[in-house]
């Protein structure tokens, strides 16, 4: 079963504008990971965050993690239409033979 | 050239044939995993494998086999295919820590 459950499900922005999309989880985790996939293609990695960190930057992405609400946020700021991708959260438990487990993905558009 | 390469990409196939779709990796990684993507389900876990010797089901490992021949590849196979099978699959491959996972791109599997 899905441990992550992204929100929206889409989201379609204009250039420019920022772009938030949501992930809540069930149980607890070692680590939050955020991935992108371009359309039929494969996921990349862009994003990790861990359970004692509470925000991380990179580039245009922040990423925020809220593990008393089993919560995390991505934000694309200044979105460009190459952003134009699904966006997948992932989790890795505690459990020591873990294994990623992702949600259902958001589906981003942004029109030029 | 690509860290993690999948073949084929693409098959169309009949009920009732066995299938193999294979992956290779040149991350030196231990661990690899097969996941089978469905629209709007995001993407499910198969089969995983730590090492060579180590193989584990995933959360939708009914009706499908695989082989780890060695560390840089790791084959799916379908012993008789049915129409729900019909998916995108993905291989990936990571480091010890699991930070990050690396994704080939696909094979999309259709089974008529």
């Amino acid at each position: 079963s899905q441990q992550g459950e992204e929100d929206p499900q889409a989201l379609s922005i204009q250039e420019g504008e920022n772009a938030t999309m949501n992930c809540s989880y069930k149980t607890s985790i070692n680590n939050l990971q955020w991935y992108r996939q371009n359309s039929g293609r494969g996921l990349v990695h862009l994003i990790l965050i861990r359970s004692n960190e509470r925000e991380k930057h990179r580039g245009r992405l922040r990423v925020t993690l809220d593990t008393s609400k089993k919560s995390s946020s991505l934000l694309i700021t200044a979105s460009r239409a190459a952003d134009t991708a699904s966006y997948f959260c992932a989790t890795v438990t505690n459990s020591g033979y873990s294994t990623l487990t992702f949600g259902k993905g958001t589906m981003l558009l942004v029109s030029p | 050239d690509a860290d993690v390469t999948q073949t084929p990409r693409n098959r169309i196939t009949k009920t009732g044939k066995r299938i193999m779709l294979e992956c290779s990796q040149t991350k030196g990684h231990d661990r690899m995993y097969w996941y089978r993507q469905d629209p709007g389900l995001g993407l499910r876990l198969i089969y995983y494998s730590f090492d060579v010797k180590d193989i584990n089901k995933g959360e939708i490992s009914d009706g499908y086999s695989v082989s780890r021949q060695a560390q840089a590849k790791f084959s799916l196979s379908l012993e008789s295919a049915i129409p729900n099978q019909t998916a995108l699959y993905f291989c990936a491959s990571s480091g010890a820590t699991i930070n990050e996972q690396f994704f080939g791109p696909g094979t999309r599997l259709t089974v008529l």
